[in-house]
């Protein structure tokens, strides 16, 4: 089954403490990005990446890391969480940033930091 | 800059159909994707307007009109099932691996 696997789904964490959001998708996809979702804000993109160690920033990078070393993963690092990063996270796939309409979304993460 | 306009909520009545609106400010764009999002769920894909025009899925229909910086997404036969909250999408030109979403509308079905 094609699919974008997040984990893990639900994490309550404190201030300082590291913590790695992985993703993973099984469609061969170039493009990945890592969403999160507050409130009234819709979707704001945190960082993207083109193909393997090709990564960027989006719109709201400020304390996030990713790296992108296989095809596949695509996981989204919190070195020193702080309160202002609870939210929810998603991760998407494309097979190409520029033709395709469609981005396949994993089902999210629910990160709490205290 | 670049944005894109939702109402925050929309109300209608099972079986009737909904029109959501998109407009937007941004210079060139590859086309207007439309999400759906359940409450506690993923965002899931519905439509793409690459052209101008009306794409039509099913009850789901989408249109664009670059001209008129403005697209939206109709819903028909409403059922309980497609309240939800829903989201426009664009890829701008000047930074195509960027996606920007709007704020989204929450449509809320009443029987």
């Amino acid at each position: 089954e094609a699919q974008v696997t997040q984990n893990p789904r639900y994490l309550i964490t404190v201030t300082g403490k590291k913590l790695t959001v992985t993703c993973s998708q099984n469609m061969n996809h170039e493009y990945m990005s890592w969403y999160r979702q507050d409130p009234g804000l819709g979707l704001r993109q945190i960082y993207y990446s083109m193909n393997v160690e090709v990564t960027d920033k989006g719109d709201v990078p400020e304390g996030y890391k990713v790296s992108r070393k296989e095809k596949r993963n695509f996981p989204l690092i919190l070195e020193s969480p702080s309160p202002n990063q609870t939210s929810l996270y998603f991760c998407a796939s494309q097979p190409d940033s520029r033709i395709s309409g469609e981005l396949f979304f994993g089902e999210g993460s629910r990160l709490t930091v205290l | 800059g670049q944005s894109l306009e939702q109402p925050s909520e929309v109300t209608a009545v099972e079986g009737a159909i909904v029109q959501i609106n998109c407009t937007y400010q941004t210079s060139g764009f590859y086309g207007l994707s439309w999400y759906q999002q359940h409450d506690g769920g993923a965002p899931t894909f519905l439509s793409y307007n690459a052209l101008d025009g009306l794409e039509e899925t099913g009850r789901f229909s989408s249109f664009l009109s670059r001209s008129d910086s403005y697209g939206y997404l109709l819903l028909q036969e409403l059922q309980m099932k497609d309240s939800a909250s829903y989201f426009c999408a664009v890829r701008p030109y000047s930074s195509a691996s960027k996606i920007i979403f709007g704020s989204g509308t929450r449509l809320s079905i009443r029987p």
